[in-house]
């Protein structure tokens, strides 16, 4: 089966640096993404990989390695707002089908 | 606000019944997605329509169906419901099967 899995919970202070792993079982896929979901909303986008290597977009960073079946979010400069829950997210090649990792709840304290 | 409208934003039903939710996308946008997400799960992938036509479908129980219309807005049709399909229904749209989804605030389904 295909299936993405993330640690289910993570706790930083202000300030610091977290990384948010998430490593996979698929087939194939098109590209990995990540969401941020604060309790009671709706999941925005973040970032985006569709090839190996870093990608930055202002205090978030994404990391793919297809060969190692691995993916990572990186916060830096955490915010008590950054408190949510983060999911990594797949497209499936061949079948569409989008598939969600089983979501990691950041706690940031002060 | 992502610009995808949801209605209703709560809905409270009793077992056995039938209920739709309704989705529209952003301006513009062609593919519309459902998602099903129960307390503290993840998102479980349901459909996913392209311009009118179904693209994908993740696991959609046969009790639940949906439909994309001309005009874009899609339904999603919960029948013969149980007490286990109470959970967040987000709909998400983008313009085609890019990376970025872009989700509503979701309808809160309650069944009694």
């Amino acid at each position: 089966g295909q299936s993405l899995e993330q640690p289910s919970e993570v706790t930083a202070v202000e300030g610091a640096i977290v990384q948010i792993n998430c490593t996979y079982q698929t087939s194939g896929f098109y590209g990995l993404s990540w969401y941020q979901q604060h309790d009671g909303g709706a999941p925005t986008f973040l970032s985006y990989n569709a090839l190996d290597g870093l990608e930055e977009t202002g205090r978030f960073s994404s990391f793919l390695s297809r060969s190692d079946s691995y993916g990572y979010l990186l916060l830096q400069e955490l915010q008590m707002k950054d408190s949510a829950s983060y999911f990594c997210a797949v497209l499936a090649s061949g079948t569409y089908k989008y598939i969600f990792g089983t979501g990691t709840r950041l706690k940031v304290l002060a | 606000d992502s610009g995808v409208t949801q209605t209703p934003k709560h809905l409270i039903t009793a077992t056995g019944q039938r209920v739709t939710l309704r989705c529209s996308p952003r301006s513009g946008d062609l593919s519309v997605y459902w998602y099903q997400q129960s307390l503290d799960q993840g998102l479980q992938f349901l459909i996913q329509y392209y311009n009118g036509e179904e693209r994908a479908k993740g696991n959609i129980l046969e009790r639940f169906s949906a439909q994309q219309f001309p005009d874009l807005h899609s339904e999603l049709n919960l029948s013969s419901l149980e007490l286990g399909d109470s959970a967040l229904y987000f709909c998400a749209s983008s313009e085609g099967l890019e990376k970025t989804q872009y989700f509503g605030p979701g309808t809160r389904l309650l069944v009694l």
